[in-house]
């Protein structure tokens, strides 16, 4: 069963707009992590936010935030003030206790200018 | 620079080739891992290495052995590969283990294509 799920194949923001990336995710474990990362067309995978699960506030870097939603178990990220160099896919991933990380289908984000 | 180097990073190779992709890690991590990302489906989780003992072998076929002679450095040995094989595969690192939850950190990736 699918544990990370990503609803939204394509999105498209305006340059300077904010913009919402979903994340739904599924386990029965209370302690576990939630990670986005963006992969541009060059490969590499750059990890961008993390939400751990007894985390009461919802994390934040620059102008990345996540909309942590534990009831719903969703793990949205909003990205601010949306800049042409934030076109690229974004993975939501989720790590449970040990090595076991679950990756979503990903999202492909195009800022328009 | 993530700190995470994978080489090479393209590869083209016969059915009846052996390879070997390369991973290293700069970060003093204690964990590396190996994914595979083909196109239109999640990452693959491969195989994990804890403090250099394998903790995690997700079925992967067999004709993808890998190695890993210390905490920094990585291998995927490659034999007999098939077509559907074709995909990129991402090394990663990531401190802690046990209950502890860390991110993990990427390579840029070889781009694997067999022939």
């Amino acid at each position: 069963a699918q544990k990370i799920t990503q609803t939204q194949p394509g999105m498209f923001v305006q340059e300077k707009e904010a913009v919402t990336l979903d994340c739904t995710y599924d386990t029965s474990d209370q302690s576990y992590g939630l990670f986005w990362y963006k992969q541009p067309s060059s490969g590499e995978m750059i990890f961008l936010i993390y939400q751990g699960s007894y985390d009461e506030q919802n994390a934040t870097e620059g102008r990345y935030s996540l909309n942590f939603q534990k009831a719903r178990k969703s793990a949205n990220l909003v990205i601010s003030a949306s800049q042409l160099g934030d076109s690229a896919m974004y993975f939501c991933a989720m790590r449970l206790t040990g090595n076991q990380f679950y990756f979503g289908t990903g999202t492909s984000l195009t800022v328009i200018p | 620079e993530t700190g995470v180097t994978q080489t090479p990073r393209h590869l083209v190779m016969g059915m009846t080739n052996k390879k070997s992709l390369k991973c290293e890690q700069h970060l003093g991590h204690n964990a590396m891992y190996w994914y595979k990302q083909s196109a239109k489906k999640p990452l693959e989780l491969m195989f994990v290495y804890n403090f250099k003992e394998q903790t995690e072998n997700n079925s992967v076929p067999s004709r993808f052995s890998p190695e890993c002679p210390n905490s920094s450095h990585l291998f995927l040995h490659l034999h007999t590969l098939q077509p559907e094989d074709s995909a990129l595969y991402l090394c990663a690192s990531s401190q802690g283990q046990g209950g502890q939850i860390h991110e993990q950190y990427f390579g840029p990736g070889t781009r694997l294509t067999v022939t």
